[in-house]
């Protein structure tokens, strides 16, 4: 198994551009999770997804946008991306029973530069 | 929202205990502590979870007090591999509290030989 896969593993943007990052994972889970990493701070959540077609928003959700019509797949989409965007981004997934936390699997990450 | 306050930063010498402790006052009923760690470059792996009292597994042991306002993470008989950041998140899984899921900032343990 490959675990959870994010593409591109780099990438600098001109503010005002659009991307979409990549992630999926090959382990089946129904949750998957986008988070983004500041220098020396913690992980915030940006975005969730129980299943397939439901997503949710996190802690810091503006700016950014999502889809999941596969198990597999949960894109995230920057639409005109600004200089506070410049992050580390993770994706992850776990296997969720509701009323249970349950470990999550993270990527590797991606790391954005918006100038 | 459980506020999470971590030390920033632990040293310690190789073969030591590290026992680092995550303050959550205001820490959910439904909420688990869970412990990750992350090496520069990579994503978090998981550590250790709980609800109360204590956890022990291959790697760690985890510490809560009756009235789980926070929790201790120990680290046994550690090596220079040990050495990464280490973070407390509270939160459970019940479906519309997802998105409350809270990292703390992180400590940074440094062992040196």
């Amino acid at each position: 198994n490959a675990g959870v896969t994010q593409t591109p593993k780099f990438r600098i943007l001109k503010i005002g551009q659009s991307m979409t990052l990549q992630c999926t994972q090959d382990m089946n889970h129904n949750y998957m999770y986008w988070y983004r990493q500041d220098p020396g701070m913690g992980l915030k959540l940006i975005y969730y997804s129980v299943g397939a077609g439901i997503t949710d928003k996190g802690e810091v959700p503006n700016g950014y946008n999502v889809s999941r019509s596969t198990t597999e797949d949960f894109p995230l989409r920057l639409e005109l991306a600004a200089p506070s965007q410049t992050s580390v981004y993770f994706c992850a997934s776990s296997w969720g029973l509701e009323g249970t936390y349950n470990e999550q699997f993270f990527g590797p990450g991606t790391r954005l530069t918006v100038l | 929202l459980a506020k999470i306050t971590q030390p920033i930063s632990m040293d310690s010498y190789e073969g030591q205990e590290v026992n680092i402790t995550c303050s959550h006052n205001n820490i959910a009923t439904n909420d688990y502590i869970t412990w990750y760690q992350q090496f520069p470059s990579q994503g978090p792996r998981f550590i250790i979870q709980g609800y109360k009292t204590k956890v022990t597994n291959e790697v760690a042991s985890l510490f809560i007090p009756a009235d789980r306002k926070s929790s201790t993470l120990s680290l046994p008989r550690v090596s220079l591999s040990d050495t990464a950041v280490y973070y407390c998140l509270v939160g459970d899984g019940v479906t519309d509290s997802w998105g409350k899921l809270q990292f703390g900032a992180g400590t940074q343990v440094v062992v040196t030989p």
